[in-house]
């Protein structure tokens, strides 16, 4: 079965480090979603990309995170700097399309990042 | 402001027993409902998903209810098993149309986590 691919699944950071996380949809899938979920808490999200172009990422904190989807399949997002506040899982989803109103969203299992 | 309220917060069941998680939000213009399944450490995973016309939904054991006029949604998981040990969560998705096209924004409750004993 179709898998979202993720890695790192963890990672461990000092503050004011880089970091990246990347994540490989489904195949076919135009959709791409970057969520960071703090324990306890459900998932935000951060970013939206329909093939390569960005369709939302109000939410972003455009001072320190950025991501990319250059081909329009797989994405990479970073952070830099880190702050301890980014401690979260990361998680990256993707659906066949946005524009089925039904379209289910496949998650990866994350990267949970520690930064100390 | 759009939001998704989810209770109780967690719960401890006996394995064999039914119960029953709730979610009510406000999110505006409503587009569908959806329930995830999430195990600790993992991505959520699919349950259910129910449009404005649609008042139950069943996958396997979960049975998932919407009354759009009341805003309210409920989850039941029957005969629950340990492997139903997870968090569950309420995911409401707000229509953009735009003119060429239409697409959901997800908005995210805080889940129910449930706790399945032998």
């Amino acid at each position: 079965e179709a898998e979202v691919a993720q890695s790192p699944r963890y990672k461990i950071t000092e503050k004011s480090q880089a970091v990246a996380f990347w994540c490989d949809p489904i195949s076919g899938h135009a959709t791409l979603y970057w969520y960071r979920q703090i324990l306890g808490q459900g998932p935000e999200l951060l970013v939206q990309f329909q093939d390569e172009s960005v369709v939302d990422d109000s939410q972003l904190p455009k001072d320190r995170f950025s991501a990319e989807r250059l081909k329009g399949v797989d994405s990479t997002l970073k952070i830099q700097p880190a702050e301890l506040g980014d401690s979260a899982m990361y998680l990256c989803a993707s659906s066949l399309t946005t524009s089925a109103l039904r379209h289910i969203q496949y998650f990866g299992a994350g990267t949970r990042l520690s930064v100390l | 402001k759009n939001q998704v309220e989810q209770s109780p917060q967690s719960l401890i069941i006996l394995e064999g027993k039914n119960c029953t998680l709730q979610c009510n939000y406000t999110v505006s213009p409503f587009s569908n409902l959806r329930w995830y399944k999430q195990d600790t450490g993992r991505g959520p995973v699919s349950l259910t998903i129910m449009t404005f016309s649609e008042n139950t939904k069943s996958n396997g054991r979960y049975t998932a209810t919407l009354d759009a006029d009341t805003k309210q949604s409920s989850l039941h998981i029957t005969a629950s098993q340990l492997s139903d040990s997870a968090s569950y969560i309420c995911v409401v998705s707000r229509l953009f149309i735009m003119t060429t096209d239409s697409w959901g924004k997800f908005q995210f409750g805080a889940g129910t986590q449930v706790v399945v004993t032998p």
